[in-house]
């Protein structure tokens, strides 16, 4: 079965960088875009941006554009989300998620969230 | 960017109404319109895809319709485990976009 499992939770000083993986499993990784979504605490989702594995060609919602990096390694099917200068206001649940075939490309597995924790 | 906008931003219902909730974006997104529900503590769960598709093993009392700029998702007969948030996405430009959400919660 499909399963997308992220990494555990962080916790990061203002200015610094953090990167989130999302390991991959029970499909073929290289054939489905993956999503990155965050969520601050009490608030609704925000599109990061998505990678497709199989090019590496990125496209990042324009707020995070120079400030976002996603990657991808295919040899272990595992995505990566690395968000740099970090502030306080980006404290939030990270979710990787992957883009389903269709129209549209509806984002029909998710991993569990991350939380990132960004604190003097 | 595309804006996408829900209402209402809550609501309260019992068991057995009938729920609507509406998405309106920005310009003409035609029928590239994703719906999900989330609840507390949970990643998101796909509901809908390109307007009014049904996801794979969603209930049927749920659907969607629209197209163009405004987009409704219907839950034919409100179930206990329907009580959660519900937001709409749009992916026609590629900067999917999500509406705030709308809040079901119990009357």
């Amino acid at each position: 079965q499909v399963q997308l499992v992220q990494s555990g939770a962080e916790v990061k000083k203002p200015g610094a960088s953090v990167k989130v993986s999302c390991k991959a499993s029970g499909y073929s990784f290289t054939g489905y875009y993956m999503h990155w979504v965050r969520q601050a605490p009490g608030q609704g989702l925000e599109w990061m941006g998505r990678i497709n594995p199989n090019s590496g060609g990125t496209n990042y919602a324009q707020k995070f554009q120079g400030w976002v990096t996603m990657t991808r390694d295919t040899s272990i099917s595992t995505a990566y989300m690395e968000l740099s200068r970090l502030r306080s206001d980006d404290t939030a649940v990270y979710y990787c998620a992957r883009a389903q075939q269709q129209l549209g490309e509806p984002l029909d597995y998710w991993g569990q969230g991350t939380l990132v924790t960004v604190s003097s | 960017d595309i804006q996408m906008t829900q209402s209402p931003s809550s609501l309260s219902a019992s068991v057995g109404d009938r729920v609507t909730i509406t998405c309106r974006a920005s310009q003409s997104i035609s029928s590239y319109l994703n719906w999900y529900q989330q609840k507390p503590g949970k990643a998101p769960k796909l509901l809908i895809f390109a307007a009014s598709s049904l996801q794979s093993g969603v209930p049927s009392r749920f659907s969607g319709s629209g197209s163009g700029t405004d987009f409704t998702l219907t839950i034919s007969s409100l179930q206990p485990e329907d009580f959660a948030t519900y937001y709409c996405q749009q992916s026609y430009s590629t900067s999917f976009t999500f509406g705030p959400g709308t809040k079901v919660d119990i009357k």
